[in-house]
């Protein structure tokens, strides 16, 4: 049982270049987020999606898009990276009534 | 709107003294609560939760939390601290409607054992 699968784990990108990270989940939830965590400042919500097909914004979405593909899959996209978008970033999914459980992470530098 | 406060961002206690981490919360309705553990360069890992269940909920580790809704806190404790509890601790709150669901955390507290 893979659980919550983020791809990649690490990535470096120069200013101005995008990427779409990647996050799958096998446990059939229907909520799904994605976080940035920066030193002291814990994990901020970028977006959620509540259900299939539905996606909203959370504390931090400037910069960012997301797609809901599936069920499964919630990617996270940087159309033109900033430095300031230098983080780790954690996708999460949860059923309806308990915790989220998260994957490994992704660690992204932008030079 | 929800947010998560957990006042000092590090917190030192001693070999075998109480730990005491503190979590407040505001929530428009009633919520479910987390604390999770991250220990360096690793993810996240659940502590324990409360899901409207008993107030008193007991987690990993020794850690125990209690829901005060009068209070709105989630404060985290364990009875005698051990080397192996230093880490980042994290309190969260979902807040869950029919089109909505939000997990929020809090900052995180640091916490050092000193032995």
């Amino acid at each position: 049982n893979a659980g919550v699968t983020q791809t990649p784990k690490f990535q470096v990108l120069k200013t101005g270049q995008s990427m779409t990270l990647q996050c799958a989940q096998d446990m059939n939830h229907n909520s799904m987020y994605w976080y940035r965590q920066d030193p002291g400042m814990g994990l901020r919500l970028i977006y959620y999606s509540a259900s299939e097909g539905t996606t909203d914004k959370g504390e931090v979405p400037n910069g960012y898009n997301v797609s809901r593909l599936n069920k499964r899959e919630f990617s996270l996209r940087l159309e033109s990276a900033a430095p300031s978008q230098t983080s780790v970033y954690f996708c999460a999914s949860a059923p309806r009534d308990t915790e989220a459980f998260f994957g490994q992470g992704t660690r992204l530098t932008v030079v | 709107a929800q947010s998560v406060t957990q006042l000092g961002s590090h917190v030192s206690v001693s070999e075998g003294a109480l730990v005491l981490l503190r979590c407040n919360y505001s929530s428009s309705v009633p919520p479910y609560l987390f604390w999770y553990v991250q220990y360096p360069n690793q993810g996240l890992q659940l502590l324990l939760k409360y899901t409207s269940a008993a107030t008193l909920v007991k987690g990993i580790n020794g850690f125990e939390a209690e829901f005060k809704k009068s209070e709105t806190s989630f404060h985290l404790t364990k009875p005698s601290a051990h080397m192996s509890d230093a880490a980042e601790y994290f309190c969260a709150v979902r807040t869950l409607k029919t089109s909505y669901d939000k997990v929020i955390f809090g900052p995180g507290t640091s916490l050092s054992v000193i032995p």
